[in-house]
């Protein structure tokens, strides 16, 4: 079975503050992808990144950048100098690359205040 | 390229009544999945239709059910309403199963009263 967990429920920081966005993962597989998503107030969730199982390199783009530890089952999220337009749900899934079955976090509500 | 269509956006229905939603996956895609998305549960997972053929089913009574047509559209169908069936309803859909990220669907938002 899979599981993801992301702890924390909702996030309040102030504009320009840096923020991590946690999710710990459980899966039997040893081939699996890893997403982040966001989920605007407007509602359509929008495709953030995707890293599969054995590439462990840490990624960056822009102000966002991702941890992918293996060791540690965790896919955690990092905005640097958060914006007011980065407040958002952001939700951690897990996809087994056979099944193709996704199981998603309960989301991270995260608000920026200006 | 068109995004994800889901119709109808709105809907509202009562209790014992069904209900049929509709997706039109972006073109070339041939994978679609839908998920029930409520305050409470979060993001569950009912199926995935890849070729026309269901390869996934989450853990949903029978009255959920759903097929996917040969232009990789897909319908799903909830008969027997009930009032927790009320939640907005994603459909995502990818080129393949598996590997690739999902695009998702503005969503239905099912209201059964």
């Amino acid at each position: 079975a899979q599981k993801v967990t992301q702890a924390q429920t909702e996030i309040s920081v102030v504009e320009k503050e840096d923020v991590t966005l946690d999710c710990v993962y459980e899966t039997r597989d040893t081939t699996y992808y890893l997403f982040w998503y966001k989920q605007p107030p407007s509602g359509e969730l929008v495709f953030l990144i995707r890293r599969n199982s054995f590439d462990e390199q840490n990624e960056i783009s822009g102000r966002y950048s991702w941890n992918f530890q293996k060791s540690t089952s965790s896919f955690n999220f990092t905005i640097t100098a958060s914006q007011v337009v980065d407040s958002a749900v952001y939700f951690c899934a897990l996809t087994n690359t056979n099944a193709g079955k996704s199981t998603f976090g309960d989301g991270t509500t995260l608000t920026v205040k200006p | 390229k068109a995004g994800v269509t889901q119709t109808p956006r709105y809907l509202i229905k009562t209790r014992g009544q069904q209900v049929t939603l509709s997706c039109s996956p972006i073109s070339g895609h041939r994978s679609v999945s839908w998920y029930q998305q409520t305050p409470g549960q979060g993001l569950q997972f009912l199926f995935e239709y890849f070729s026309e053929t269901q390869r996934n089913k989450g853990n949903f009574p029978g009255r959920f059910s759903g097929r996917q047509f040969s232009n990789s559209r897909s319908e799903m169908n909830v008969s027997t309403l009930e009032l927790g069936d009320s939640a907005l309803y994603l459909c995502a859909s990818s080129p393949v199963p598996g590997a690739y990220e999902q695009y998702f669907g503005p969503g239905t938002r099912l209201t059964v009263t």
